[in-house]
């Protein structure tokens, strides 16, 4: 069945450090992937999305991922977060139809 | 509004009453999810509707749950004889299409749904 999994459940970082958010997949076939971001009292939005192409996507606000097919992985990175990152941020994957997401990672940033 | 509307936001029920949750989703949108995330956990997929296909009802947790949509409009997602553990916030989205195609899903803010 398809899964996804996000090891880390909440990660706390101060401001400039860099950030990696581990996503890995089980799907057997040609998948889409995502993440999604959900800032605190707003609904989900998409951050960034893997079709094709380039494995390295860039999204908004500085983020961006890595699509690694050998490793089933879509870890998601910025190299300098902010105060405003501070969110919970859903990886996703779409194999045959249905988009199924992860547990979720909370993300505090420390002024 | 231009965005996926769910009601009500918020709803307070009793162990055993049935609940309907309403959304309205983003005009010209043919894909729609419920995904039901409890607190602290995760987003949980239920039940996927994609044009007159029929729907992918795989994620509904047992035969108490329940949806509908006519059309490409509106969807209800039915509990009958609610229990504590349905408590949780219940997820609509829409999409354009299939996802495979656009690739977004645009998400409502939810129905907060309580058990005493």
């Amino acid at each position: 069945a398809q899964s996804v999994s996000q090891h880390n459940h909440h990660v706390i970082l101060s401001e400039a450090a860099s950030l990696e958010l581990g996503c890995n997949y089980s799907y057997g076939g040609t998948v889409n992937l995502f993440w999604y971001v959900q800032y605190p009292g707003q609904h989900l939005q998409l951050l960034l999305k893997y079709f094709s192409g380039d494995p390295l996507v860039k999204g908004i606000k500085g983020f961006e991922a890595e699509f690694i097919k050998s490793k089933f992985s879509f870890n998601l990175r910025k190299p300098s977060v902010q105060w405003s990152d501070t969110a919970e941020y859903f990886c996703a994957a779409q194999g045959a139809q249905k988009l199924v997401f992860g547990q979720g990672t909370r993300l505090t940033i420390n002024p | 509004g231009a965005g996926v509307s769910q009601s009500p936001s918020n709803k307070v029920t009793e162990k055993g009453k049935d609940v309907e949750l309403r959304c309205d989703p983003i005009s010209g949108h043919t894909a729609l999810y419920w995904y039901r995330q409890r607190l602290g956990q995760g987003l949980e997929f239920l039940i996927y509707f994609q044009g007159n296909s029929a729907p992918d009802k795989s994620g509904l947790p047992s035969d108490r749950f329940s949806a509908e949509r006519t059309g490409e409009s509106v969807s209800t997602l039915t509990i009958q004889r609610t229990q504590q553990e349905d408590s949780a916030v219940y997820l609509c989205a829409s999409s354009l299409d299939r996802p495979l195609i656009v690739g977004e899903l645009f998400f409502g803010e939810g129905s907060r749904l309580t058990v005493l």
